[in-house]
Formats: C-alpha cells, sequence, structure tokens
C-alpha cells in the first residue's frame, strides 16, 4: 500500500537550518509530484512546496521562497525539505503529500507528519 | 495568489442530519478543486478530488458541487466519525492555497 513517512523534525534555534525526509513506498515514486504541506499550532493547512516527478520544475509558497529547497531521490525514493534561515513562524507539523503524476494534480496521500518547532 | 473563502467557520449538526459547507473561490480554479478531512493527530484524508469526484474508499455520503466559483461539500446522512475539520483546495494554479477550514461538531 501507499506510505509515506517523514523523518528529521526537530527543535530549532531563529536563523537555523534543518532537513526533513520523507521516504516513500508502495507506488512507482519516480512518477510522482511530491508536495510539503504544514500547519503551524492552532492553525489551518498551509501548501509549502511541489517538486516534479523528475525533480526539474519547484514551486513554492510565497512565505517560504528563497529560504527552502525541495529535493528529491529517485533512486532511493525519497523527498527532502531543506529548510534555511528559520522564523518562529515556521513553527509546524510538516506533512510529505503525494501528488498526481508527473506535474501535480491532487494531493492523496498524507505522512503523518515531523514536526517542527523553531525557539531560541 | 487565488484565495479560498469556507463557510461557515464551524458548524453544529446531529447524527443523521444532511450537512453542506462552502468554498468560495477568488477567481476560477477550472474545476481543479479537492476537499479533504482532517482529525486531530491524524493525517488529512483526501475525499473528493476534481469537484465531484469521490475518492476512492471514501462513503458514499460525502458528494462535491460546483457552480462557477463556489463549491459545495454535502454529508447526506452524518455519522459520529465524521466530526473533523473540513479543507478546500485549489491545484489548478501555484501557488496552490487551502481554504481556512470548517469545523464540524456532532451535536
Amino acid at each position: 500500500q501507499v506510505q509515506v513517512v517523514e523523518s528529521g523534525g526537530g527543535v530549532v534555534q531563529p536563523e537555523g537550518s534543518r532537513t526533513l525526509s520523507c521516504a516513500a513506498s508502495g507506488f512507482t515514486f519516480s512518477k510522482y509530484a511530491m508536495n510539503w504541506v504544514r500547519q503551524a499550532p492552532g492553525k489551518g493547512l498551509e501548501w509549502v512546496a511541489l517538486i516534479s516527478y523528475d525533480g526539474s520544475k519547484e514551486y513554492y509558497a510565497d512565505s517560504v521562497s528563497g529560504r527552502f529547497t525541495v529535493s528529491r531521490d529517485n533512486s532511493k525514493n525519497m523527498l527532502f525539505l531543506q529548510m534555511d534561515s528559520l522564523r518562529l513562524e515556521d513553527t509546524a507539523m510538516y506533512h510529505c503529500v503525494r501528488g498526481g503524476e508527473f506535474y501535480g494534480g491532487h494531493l492523496d496521500f498524507w505522512g503523518q507528519g515531523a514536526p517542527v518547532t523553531v525557539s531560541s | 495568489d487565488i484565495q479560498l473563502t469556507q463557510s461557515p467557520s464551524t458548524l453544529s449538526a446531529s447524527v443523521g442530519d444532511r450537512v453542506t459547507m462552502s468554498c468560495r473561490a477568488s477567481q476560477s480554479v477550472g474545476g481543479w478543486l479537492a476537499w479533504f478531512q482532517h482529525r486531530p493527530g491524524e493525517a488529512p484524508k483526501l475525499l473528493i478530488y476534481r469537484a465531484f469526484t469521490l475518492e476512492t474508499g471514501v462513503p458514499s455520503r460525502f458528494s462535491g458541487g460546483a457552480s462557477e466559483t463556489e463549491f459545495t461539500l454535502t454529508i447526506s446522512s452524518l455519522q459520529p466519525d465524521d466530526s473533523a475539520t473540513y479543507y478546500c483546495q485549489q491545484y489548478n494554479s501555484f501557488p496552490y492555497t487551502f481554504g481556512q477550514g470548517t469545523k464540524l461538531e456532532i451535536k
């Protein structure tokens, strides 16, 4: 069955960096776009980033553009989110989410999430 | 960016009731709209995509509707485990955006 499992969450200081990973299984990873979606405490869902099936295209929310970088390793079925210059408002649960085939589509399978806390 | 406005913010209903919630887009999303159910402590769950299409395994009491930039999610006969927050999301253009959510409470 389709599974996506995040790891790498934790506590980081403001202006610090953190990399989240997502291990995918149960589907042909290299055919699908992948997303990161976050939820800050007490807030709603916020789409963060998408990477196309082959890594050739990346898209970001305005709130993270220039600070976050999404990447993937199709040989290892892995998705990554490099987060730099972290701010207090980046504190959230970060979900890895499968998108549609190739360049995007509806978000169907969600991981449980990795918590990131930005605090001094 | 496309803004999605959901209403109501909270909804309280009884088991067996028919409930409808709305999602209004600030501009056309071409029907590329999904609905998600999110229970606390769980991963969000896809219910509806392409405005009307029921995701595999989702009970048929859930249905989606659309009229231009106005979208609806209807639950035909409310069940106890439908208590959750429901989000709409557009995937027509980047950045993808979510509505602020409708919290559904069971009386």
